[in-house]
């Protein structure tokens, strides 16, 4: 089964709503990141967070290591916030990341 | 700033025919790595290396070679094309024993 997994599958907000992604993953992960990907384009890396709670600019992740869970929450969405977010994570002794399927998120103004 | 290129952008190739993906990194990184994203599958990885002269296989290697020429190039090979292989290929790079990868741009591919 998926290793890392994702919700809600997407997400459709008002601009300056707050919204809050699950990332649930199967293994021990030693690192978790958090990207970003704007329609049709690249990954950016926007935090690293294999355990407790890290903050930039208007987004906070929180990893629970033990119960094997990651959230981003994204204070007073923008417009430019849609995109599709994924999370992944390093297992102990993997090789590369491990990629979940991603929440799309889609800000309106 | 971390800098990875790749080339072509985008790519329409025929069954059967060889398709060769580049991807060049300009920042001396020691690890370099090829995924392909489909629709329900997120990023899965292909092959992946360590240094110039070495390749691994990744999770979903099978169709796939790789070639690792020097530091900065890192080629993934499709000798024999299939419909199968259409998606979306992501180069990364990445220095040894830190966590952050640096993505390229994306080929997309589509074989007819």
């Amino acid at each position: 089964g998926q290793q890392v997994q994702q919700s809600p599958a997407s997400l459709v907000l008002q601009e300056g709503e707050n919204a809050e992604l699950q990332c649930n993953f199967s293994s021990t992960a030693t690192q978790l990141q958090w990207f970003y990907q704007s329609p049709g384009g690249s990954l950016v890396s926007l935090l690293s967070n294999p355990s407790g709670t890290k903050h930039t600019g208007r987004l906070t992740s929180t990893t629970v290591t033990k119960e094997r869970r990651s959230s981003l929450h994204i204070s007073s969405s923008q417009t430019t916030d849609s995109g599709t977010y994924l999370c992944a994570i390093r297992r102990q002794g993997g090789r590369a990341l491990i990629f979940g399927t991603g929440t799309t998120v889609s800000v309106s103004p | 700033e971390a800098a990875v290129t790749q080339s072509p952008r985008n790519k329409v190739a025929v069954t059967g025919g060889k398709v060769t993906l580049s991807c060049n990194q300009t920042n001396n990184h020691n690890n370099m790595y090829w995924y392909r994203q489909d629709t329900g599958h997120g990023l899965r990885l292909i092959h992946y290396s360590y240094g110039a002269g070495s390749t691994e296989k990744g999770d979903i290697p099978d169709g796939y070679k790789a070639s690792r020429p020097s530091q900065e190039n890192f080629s993934l090979i499709l000798e024999l094309a299939t419909p199968s292989q259409t998606s979306v290929y992501f180069c990364a790079s990445g220095e040894r024993g830190r966590w952050e990868q640096y993505f390229g741009p994306g080929t997309r591919l589509t074989v007819l």
